[in-house]
């Protein structure tokens, strides 16, 4: 079975600061990644999704970026954060139709 | 544009009782339905997946059907437990998302076991 690291665990950045959130995923190759964001109360928005290395497609338009630099690392950044980028993210992988989850980076942005 | 649906938002039961989660959707074209447990603070853990060919599917304790037709969804769980409390989410995987797996979520429905 898969496993999806992520780090940091929490973090708390100032408005305006950079970003860097990193998932990588042990257990298979060549996998679909996701970053998820959950904010308080909600459901998960898909943010960005990756069919392989350097291929990013991005859901929503927004203050995010993404990179896929190895075929298990995925990279959620943001060059200056915005108070409404808090909440939890959640990086995924697949195969197929089946998600396995990361246990979750909780952003504060003050 | 898919949208998924889940009442009630909140539950809460006493432990023993049978309950059941609503999920409903939009656009009956998908190709299957998840159902995720997310404990709090927690990332999400697969409970049962119904392909959509599929009427229903059974894990221990839990069982989940689909009506795809009328959109759709719920999930039994019986005898209920403290150790189920936490959110319960669903999710569709909708036809035309091709190879990319995407799934489109409800925003959850909160369930307190009381002992």
């Amino acid at each position: 079975s898969q496993t999806i690291h992520q780090w940091p665990a929490t973090l708390v950045q100032p408005v305006g600061s950079p970003l860097s959130l990193e998932c990588t995923v042990e257990g298979t190759s060549n996998p679909n990644l996701y970053w998820y964001r959950q904010a308080a109360g909600r459901g998960l928005q898909l943010l960005f999704y990756s069919v392989g290395i350097g291929q990013i497609s991005s859901e929503v338009p927004q203050n995010l970026s993404a990179s896929r630099p190895q075929d298990r690392q995925f990279i959620l950044s943001s060059k200056k954060l915005l108070l409404s980028d808090s909440g939890f993210y959640l990086c995924a992988s697949g195969q197929g139709y089946e998600q396995y989850f990361g246990p979750g980076t909780r952003l504060t942005v003050t | 544009k898919q949208e998924v649906t889940q009442i009630p938002a909140a539950l809460s039961v006493p432990e023993g009782e049978n309950l059941v989660l609503n999920c409903s959707f939009t656009d009956s074209a998908i190709y299957n339905l998840q159902w995720f447990r997310q404990d709090p603070g927690k990332g999400l853990t697969s409970l049962l997946l119904i392909q959509s060919s599929q009427r229903e599917q059974t894990s221990g304790r839990l069982n989940a059907s689909l009506d795809k037709s009328s959109g759709r969804s719920t999930l039994y769980i019986a005898a209920s437990q403290p150790g189920d409390s936490a959110t319960y989410l669903c999710a569709v995987s909708p036809v035309g998302s091709g190879n990319t797996g995407k799934l489109i979520f409800g925003q959850g429905t909160t369930l307190q076991v009381k002992p």
